[in-house]
């Protein structure tokens, strides 16, 4: 894949604003997307997942919405709090790979909270 | 940590050594999966595994191998062949094409 270095796009956003954070992806046989979040240090975390028949979809303080037609997809976070500090990364997979299922992750975008 | 358990968290490796991660799952799932971070960058896929006796390779498997002798284990082998082989190592298991859970993963240093 391709490398960014150590400089990771970045997001700064003062407690208690929404956040957003995009993802371009490129395979359009993609039809499964998730959003993780990792902290320093630790595995990726399951934050939420949406498939190709939906454009949106809502769990607690998150969003995700997908565009199919520009392959975009976003992760919005409302009234984003000091622990939500970490980096947040989207991952695209087929649900047509057998039994399991091969993700592709983006690079990642850091995510600051400021008080 | 998603009910993977990985082993152990730091791994120092001389050049020229093999060395073995561990990767232990306890809630019956049958798909497991390597991955491999170098800093600042996503997750890059290495070997998969969807049931017992057989796995499968991802998109950086150069340099490394897996076993899957018995459900709840996924070891993975990081050989002397893998030039470069500094990184975080993470596994994850899945309930099929589903979401999938990773562990805390393991930091391989090379001295």
């Amino acid at each position: 894949g391709e490398s960014v270095g150590l400089h990771l796009p970045t997001l700064s956003v003062q407690e208690g604003d929404n956040s957003i954070i995009n993802c371009a992806y490129s395979n359009s046989a993609s039809d499964y997307f998730i959003w993780y979040k990792q902290e320093s240090g630790k595995g990726p975390q399951f934050i939420i997942d949406i498939r190709s028949n939906m454009d949106k979809r809502q769990g607690q303080r998150v969003t995700v919405l997908l565009n199919k037609t520009v392959k975009h997809l976003s992760l919005q976070i409302a009234a984003t709090q000091p622990g939500d500090s970490a980096v947040y990364f989207c991952a695209e997979t087929s649900m047509n790979t057998g039994t399991a299922s091969k993700l592709t992750f983006g690079t990642g975008t850091r995510l600051q909270v400021t008080l | 940590d998603g009910g993977i358990t990985q082993s152990p968290k730091y791994l120092f490796r001389k050049e020229g050594q093999n060395v073995t991660l561990s990767c232990e799952q306890n809630l019956n799932h049958d798909a497991m999966y390597w991955y491999r971070q170098d800093p600042g960058q996503g997750l890059r896929l290495i070997y998969y595994s969807q049931i017992v006796n057989d796995f499968q390779k991802g998109d950086i498997a150069e340099g490394y191998s897996v076993s899957r002798e018995k459900k709840e284990s996924f070891p993975l082998t990081v050989t002397s062949a893998q030039k470069n082989p500094t990184a975080f190592f993470l596994c994850a298991r899945s309930i099929g094409v589903n979401e999938q859970f990773f562990g805390p993963g393991t930091r391989l240093t090379v001295l």
